[in-house]
């Protein structure tokens, strides 16, 4: 099956930049998603389609993709930004839904 | 936007079955396609299944193939996940999620507040 790779923790200090990476094969040819999830919320989409970003978040979140890796870039971090951050693409193969295993940002 | 409200916190005893209801409001239903995502404690999201509604034809995870039936309900707008043999191990939050569409891909764009299934002897 389809596995997207994420580093488990990402720390970074306040008012500086968060980058947390998502590796998958072929994922060039992929559209990358990303939510960010709060302890006992649901998760809320930050960037879709690569770059993307809906109404109402932070222009702090950006997406980028290079290769085989997808970026998610949070800049000028505050504690507001600290929850669990997962990747995701559409598997077309077998039309399939796949989540990162996904990165806890720690605001030092 | 539409607000997808699930149904609530449900215990079941080992071998038991489990029906989970998602009913968007403030947004269609249709057109879209309605997943299941569960999140076992302290774990990562798992992408279960999906249906389109108004086609009536669910795709699942390998993984997840002949134990859960996804269904939508036209007439009354609700999307249903029923999971059957659980085991302890079936212990999450059981999420719904529209999925939009861009060509032959889709993201989750919303979400419902999510449903703790416990199963415990």
């Amino acid at each position: 099956s389809y596995v997207l790779t994420q580093p488990p923790s990402v720390s970074v200090a306040p008012g500086k930049t968060a980058t947390i990476t998502c590796g998958g094969d072929n994922v060039g040819s992929k559209s990358v998603h990303w939510y960010q999830q709060k302890p006992g919320q649901a998760p809320v989409v930050v960037i879709y389609y690569d770059s993307d970003r809906p109404s109402g978040i932070p222009e702090r979140f950006s997406g980028s993709k290079s290769g085989n890796t997808a970026t998610l870039t949070i800049s000028r971090v505050g504690a507001g930004d600290e929850a669990d951050y997962f990747c995701q693409v559409w598997d077309t193969t077998r039309d399939h839904g796949v989540f990162g295993t996904g990165t806890t940002v720690t605001v030092l | 936007q539409v607000q997808l409200v699930q149904s609530g916190t449900d215990v079941k005893k080992p071998g038991a079955s489990v029906k989970v209801s998602c009913k968007p409001y403030g947004g269609t239903f249709s057109s879209y396609t309605i997943n299941w995502v569960r999140q076992a404690p302290g774990q990562g999201l798992e992408w279960m299944g999906g249906i389109i509604p108004i086609f009536g034809k669910a795709n699942y995870a390998q993984k997840f193939q002949g134990r859960v039936t996804i269904t939508a309900d036209e007439s009354t707008s609700i999307a249903y996940m029923e999971m059957n043999s659980l085991r302890s191990d079936d212990t999450a939050v059981y999420f719904c999620a529209r999925g939009h569409a861009y060509g032959d891909q889709y993201y989750f764009d919303s979400w419902g507040q999510g449903t703790l299934v416990t199963v415990s002897s």
